[in-house]
């Protein structure tokens, strides 16, 4: 079955700088990649999605980018925030299923 | 609109006694998952139901876990006899067209 890896277990930036979390994937059939972002002690809100058919996506100072022939995406992150400080995991899941599988997690630090 | 809602927000168990998580997700939507977060990990699909069909339990300890959604609508995720590696938060979502939208999540503990 599918699998998430993401590579940086924690990630600390200033504030003001960028932050890049990279997650790759093994299904060359994964079609859907959503980001997820957790607050200390709340649950997951979505943050932002790219579909295969695209290699980028932008929202606001989101930006997602998908590399289908390394089976691979980025969440970036600019004009960081102390409200960005929080664990962001990646996530795939195949076109013709509902079921999102999910990466370990990215736990980001804004240093003010 | 109301969010996703799940309770109890808390549980704590011995082993080997049973509980019940419930969740009612947002309305409208017809797809409804479970998740297992052990602490410091991502949520890990347990099962997940389209209307109120299982579409995939193959993660689900059938042992011990049960799950089911009888109308479409609220769900019910029991564990029948507890075990230490049980705890977790256990999280549930909907979703219509693909995001999915989760609940505050019930961590439980098992003693």
């Amino acid at each position: 079955g599918e699998k998430v890896e993401q590579h940086e277990s924690t990630l600390s930036v200033r504030e003001g700088d960028s932050a890049v979390i990279n997650c790759t994937y093994t299904d060359t059939a994964s079609s859907y990649f959503p980001w997820y972002k957790q607050e200390a002690g709340k649950s997951l809100h979505f943050v932002i999605d790219i579909r295969s058919n695209v290699d980028r996506k932008q929202s606001q100072r989101l930006t997602v980018l998908l590399d289908k022939k390394a089976k691979r995406f980025s969440l970036h992150i600019t004009a960081t925030q102390p409200e960005d400080s929080a664990i962001y995991f990646c996530a795939a899941s195949l076109s013709n299923t509902n079921k999102v599988v999910f990466g370990t997690g990215t736990r980001l630090q804004v240093l003010p | 609109e109301a969010g996703v809602t799940q309770s109890p927000r808390y549980a704590v168990l011995q082993e080997g006694q049973a509980v019940s998580f419930w969740c009612d997700p947002i309305s409208g939507h017809d797809t409804l998952y479970w998740y297992q977060q052990p602490r410091d990990q991502g949520p890990q699909l347990l099962v997940y139901f389209r209307d109120e069909a299982v579409i995939d339990n193959s993660q689900l300890p059938s042992d011990r876990f049960s799950a089911v959604r009888p109308k479409g609508t609220n769900s019910t995720l029991k564990i029948q006899s507890a075990k230490q590696g049980d705890t977790a938060t256990y999280l549930c979502a909907s979703s219509l067209t693909g995001q999915e939208f989760f609940g505050p999540g019930t961590r439980l503990t098992v003693l």
